[in-house]
């Protein structure tokens, strides 16, 4: 049981450079969630999904994309990436709303 | 909106002592949940213990648990005899319970524990 999986582990991309973050579950969890963390700063939602075809923006939405085809994929499109978006990303899952995440082991997203 | 609060930054143990973590939160909801998570160095995301809003008996996980003071909107973690291996950053969160509101957590920023052998 692979739990949530997240690739890739690191990442250093250019100013204005694209990229998709992948994040796959395979606990048919509907829930799944997209986080940053900053240093000092906790973690802080980007997008989340309360099932397949649905999505919705989360606290800090601006620069980011996301799309849930299938029940399993949650992946986080980055369009002209910005040094702001220098961060540790995780992506979550959940059964429902009333149980804890199970987190992947995040991506660390560096832009120069 | 909610809001937790970790107003320990830092805190730091002598091992096989008791350390308290605290967390305080901001709500008008009645029914949530409450979690603390640890993070080691590996980034890797922990669960380690759940409270329910509506019980009024304290969650604890082995060498972990909570003193949860609805009323206050306290909820802080004590580990007991702490191990070289609780030393992590510590994050206290919620979630709502309410019908319709997604379930997504919402974190403090964390209290960082050193634990000195």
């Amino acid at each position: 049981n692979a739990g949530v999986t997240q690739t890739p582990k690191f990442r250093i991309l250019k100013i204005g450079q694209s990229m998709t973050l992948q994040c796959t579950q395979d606990m048919n969890h509907n829930y799944m969630y997209w986080y940053r963390q900053d240093p000092g700063m906790g973690l802080k939602l980007i997008y989340y999904s309360v099932g397949a075809g649905i999505t919705d923006k989360g606290e800090v939405p601006n620069g980011y994309n996301v799309s849930r085809s299938t029940t399993e994929d949650f992946p986080l499109r980055l369009e002209l990436a910005a040094p702001s978006q220098t961060s540790v990303y995780f992506c979550a899952s959940s059964p429902t709303g009333y149980y804890g995440y199970t987190f992947g082991s995040g991506t660390r997203l560096t832009v120069v | 909106a909610q809001t937790v609060t970790q107003s320990q930054p830092e805190m730091s143990v002598q091992e096989a002592e008791t350390v308290t973590l605290s967390c305080t939160y901001d709500t008008s909801e009645s029914d949530y949940y409450l979690f603390w998570y640890k993070q080691p160095p590996s980034r890797q995301m922990i669960l380690v213990i759940r409270q329910e809003a509506y019980k009024q008996q304290n969650a604890t996980e082995n060498r972990f648990s909570v003193n949860f003071q609805k009323a206050a909107k306290s909820f802080s973690l004590k580990i007991s005899d702490s191990q070289l291996g609780d030393a992590a950053m510590y994050f206290c969160a919620y979630r709502s319970a309410v019908g319709g509101s997604q379930g997504n957590l919402i974190f403090g920023k964390g209290t960082k524990l050193s634990v000195k052998p």
